[in-house]
């Protein structure tokens, strides 16, 4: 069946480094990923999405990137702050969201 | 705009309950879904309605149950509650358009 997995439960960095969030996925027919930022305590957080007509996609401070190829995204944060400490899943959205385990991002000061 | 909201935020309830939470959708949104996060299972999909009709439908048994009105608010229903029912329950709304889904904070039932 479909999957999407991620490749560390938890990533610790440094304040200021960038992070690197991996995720890959089973679907070679999914086109359309959301990555969410969920905080103890709240619901998941949209951050970026992307779909399969594109590599790559920026925001503010985040990219996404998209290998079709070998069926794998991720998801990386510039400038690693405090406040983005929190659980980053990825998610295949085909009208219902299949979500990754999530990965535990913890930045240390 | 304002954002998705859940109520009650907090359940306990006991075995052989039941149990209806609500979900009212960001203005304009016509699809709402339905997800169960558990630390042993993570986030699991239930159901999506658009339009008061339930367009999808994941891996749950029977007992558990939805519907939507037509301001597109939508309640679950989940009956003769277990212990394994325990989890937080979310809500994503989203156009309908294979559009990006937000989630509301979430209803955290207890299953005593």
């Amino acid at each position: 069946g479909e999957s999407v997995g991620l490749h560390l439960p938890t990533l610790s960095v440094q304040e200021g480094d960038n992070s690197i969030i991996n995720c890959a996925y089973s679907n070679s027919a999914s086109d359309y990923f959301i990555w969410y930022k969920q905080e103890s305590g709240k619901g998941p957080q949209f951050i970026i999405d992307i779909r399969s007509n594109m590599d790559k996609r920026q925001g503010q401070r985040v990219t996404v990137l998209l290998n079709k190829t070998v069926k794998h995204l991720s998801l990386q944060i510039a400038a690693t702050q405090p406040g983005d400490s929190a659980v980053y899943f990825c998610a295949e959205n085909s009208g219902k969201l299949i979500f990754g385990q999530g990965t535990t991002l913890q930045v240390k000061p | 705009k304002a954002g998705v909201t859940q109520t009650p935020r907090y359940l306990i309830k006991t075995r052989g309950q039941q149990v209806t939470l609500s979900c009212s959708p960001i203005s304009g949104h016509r699809s709402v879904s339905w997800y169960q996060q558990t630390p042993g299972q993570g986030l699991q999909f239930l159901f999506e309605y658009f339009s008061e009709t339930q367009r999808n439908k994941g891996n749950f048994p029977g007992r558990f149950s939805g519907r939507q009105f037509s301001n597109s608010r939508s309640e679950m229903n989940v009956s003769t509650l277990e212990l394994g029912d325990s989890a937080l329950y979310l809500c994503a709304s989203s156009t309908g358009d294979l559009d990006t889904q937000y989630f509301g904070p979430g209803t955290r039932l207890t299953v005593l």
